[in-house]
């Protein structure tokens, strides 16, 4: 069956560090993988999106960026977080395209200080 | 443009109560649609998914919910509520060639003993 892994879980950062959340999927190929942003009462963002190594697709503007270095490992960045990062990252997976299942990660707790 | 609109961003209900949250569509396309729960803390689970084949669709936990093409709504039910039930849950759109799903700002639900 198919896992997804996301870490770490939380992460209490400095404005200015930089951010590395990693997140793997086991028992599927080729996976479309997300990262997603919950903050406070703005409900679930999209973030990045990638269909395959190398093919990352960016939703929204902002201080992050998303490599993906592996098949099925996707890594969400920055080199300097702000207050405004600070929310519920949650990786996803899903396969195959058009109205398909999207799975989701336990999700890691960013607080930027 | 695809939308998805969920009414009341908090439902209460006392335990055994019938529970219904709400969810409207906006698609140019026949369309995927899913409800997923959220417990504190915790990714996005699966609950249910609609892809034509029915449109009375069971989930898990006793939950249900009925695609109405003419009303462009896809309602979420559980006839008798229970304690556990108290999470967020969100709605969310699929369509053809899109690997994305668009997302509803979710609805709160309380239970109430």
């Amino acid at each position: 069956s198919q896992t997804i892994h996301q870490w770490p879980a939380t992460l209490v950062q400095p404005v200015g560090s930089p951010l590395s959340l990693e997140c793997t999927v086991e028992g599927t190929s080729n996976p479309n993988l997300y990262w997603y942003r919950q903050a406070a009462g703005r409900g679930l963002q999209l973030l990045f999106y990638s269909v395959g190594i190398g093919q990352i697709s960016s939703e929204v503007p902002q201080n992050l960026s998303a490599s993906r270095p592996q098949d099925r490992q996707f890594i969400l960045s920055s080199k300097k977080l702000l207050l405004s990062d600070s929310g519920f990252y949650l990786c996803a997976w899903s396969t195959g395209q058009g109205g398909n299942t999207i799975y989701f990660g336990e999700g890691s707790w960013l607080t930027v200080v | 443009a695809q939308s998805v609109t969920q009414l009341g961003s908090h439902v209460s209900v006392s335990e055994g109560a019938l529970v219904l949250l709400r969810c409207n569509y906006s698609s140019s396309v026949p369309p995927y649609l899913f409800w997923y729960v959220q417990y504190p803390n915790q990714g996005l689970q699966l609950l249910l998914k609609y892809t034509s084949a029915a449109t009375l669709v069971k989930g898990i936990n006793g939950f249900e919910a009925e695609f109405k093409k003419s009303e462009t709504s896809f309602h979420l039910t559980k006839p008798s509520a229970h304690m556990s039930d108290a999470a967020e849950y969100f709605c969310a759109l699929g369509e053809g060639s899109n690997y994305k799903l668009t997302f509803g700002k979710g609805t709160l639900l309380t239970v109430n003993p």
